[in-house]
Parts: C-alpha cells; sequence; structure tokens
C-alpha cells in the first residue's frame, strides 16, 4: 500500500467553524489530490496539487482551500463548514498523474 | 459533459459465478482507463489500460480495454465472498483529470 496517511480520520465539528484536514505521504509523488464522497454522487474532486505551492480548483472547489507548503503534505481547509460539506473526504496520490492511490479518508459531520 | 457510465448499477449473484462489469466512456481527450475497488474504505488500485485489446490480469479478475467501442470490462472469475464492493472505474484524460464512474455494486451471496 502506498505510504499515505490522513488525519483526522473522523471529526464532528458546528456548522461556521473552520476545519482543517490534513494529508502526509511517504512515497514523495509529486501529484496530490483531494476528493470528497457521497453517496449518489460518487469521488468528486476539490483540489489538487501538482507541486509544492502549485494547486489547482476541481469540479467542486467551493468552499474549500488548500496549501502544499511541503512535498510530504496537502492540507483542505473549509473556512467555514456547512452541512453540505458533510461527507467522507479522500486524499490521493499519484506519481504519473495516471494512477491515482487512496489515503483511508476522513469522514466529516457537520452539525 | 464527459461522462463515464457503468453498468449494471447492482449486481448479486452467487459465490463460484463469474460476473462482468462495464465502463463505456466518451472518447474526449482520452489516455487511460483504470479500475479500483472499494470496500469500506478507500479506494484500491485494480488496474490501468491503455491499449486496445491487450488483457490484464490478477488471479481471478481480468480486464480488457477496446478503444474503437469506448468501453472496459472487468471479470471476475469464481467468485467469492470477498469480492463484495463497489467497482469504479475512471477515465485519465488528457488534463490527467480523472472522470469517475458511479460505480457497480457487486455483492456475493454464499
Amino acid at each position: 500500500d502506498a505510504g499515505i496517511t490522513q488525519s483526522p480520520r473522523h471529526k464532528v465539528t458546528e456548522t461556521g467553524t473552520p476545519v482543517t484536514l490534513r494529508c502526509h505521504q511517504t512515497e514523495n509523488h509529486r501529484y496530490m489530490y483531494w476528493y470528497r464522497q457521497d453517496p449518489g454522487h460518487g469521488l468528486r474532486l476539490i483540489h489538487y496539487s501538482y507541486g509544492v505551492k502549485d494547486t489547482d480548483k476541481g469540479e467542486v472547489s467551493d468552499g474549500y482551500s488548500v496549501s502544499r507548503s511541503k512535498t510530504e503534505d496537502f492540507l483542505l481547509t473549509l473556512e467555514s463548514a456547512t452541512s453540505s460539506q458533510t461527507s467522507v473526504y479522500f486524499c490521493a496520490i499519484s506519481r504519473d498523474t495516471d494512477t491515482q492511490y487512496f489515503g483511508p479518508g476522513t469522514r466529516l459531520t457537520v452539525l | 459533459e464527459d461522462k463515464v457510465v457503468q453498468s449494471p448499477l447492482s449486481l448479486v449473484v452467487h459465490e463460484g459465478d463469474t460476473v462482468t462489469l462495464n465502463c463505456s466512456y466518451e472518447v474526449t481527450n482520452f489516455r487511460s482507463l483504470l479500475w479500483y475497488k472499494q470496500e469500506k474504505k478507500a479506494p484500491t488500485f485494480l488496474f490501468m489500460l491503455t491499449s486496445s485489446g491487450i488483457e490484464k490480469k490478477s488471479g481471478r479478475l481480468s480486464s480488457i480495454l477496446d478503444k474503437k467501442e469506448l468501453f472496459s470490462i472487468l471479470n471476475i472469475t469464481a467468485t467469492q465472498t470477498g469480492d463484495s464492493a463497489v467497482y469504479l472505474c475512471a477515465k485519465v484524460d488528457s488534463n490527467y483529470q480523472l472522470i469517475w464512474g458511479a460505480g457497480t455494486k457487486l455483492i456475493i451471496k454464499p
């Protein structure tokens, strides 16, 4: 398995609070991604990174920001969480931009 | 809108049966096609397909791509209860974006 960890694994928070999810890799892969997965919608890309300090938006980026100050860490921030952001969040990494390997996921509940 | 369509959406079979899962895609900006297995956790990578007619095989699982007809199939022979999962396919486009299908939920009954 690719060396990817996500923290926290579970979080419950209240509407309006900021939340930061962390993805950490030990593979030195260049590309990192954040997805959310919801019933009926499948996997949807939020943001991705193609190098340190190089990030871009995915299809559902509104309400989310990311940062990548080191190759191994990719942070996803919800500036002011809303109930619609209740979801399972997956981080993925890729060396060659085709095959992506997924972290274990973070289950986020916004009350 | 670029789409990946998987069929069937769900499938229930008995242990020992052979199943075929389908994934069709649009030709626009095609680079490769990926198959993943997702149990109650993160998707795990199964196959990457880039060339037509070349079968990829891993144990009881195999997959093939038809770039003329724009589809891929995933075969599982001699199914076991541990094969129960959602199987996802994704098209990688020329911008290295993955377009995901909705998945096929496979249930193997003992």
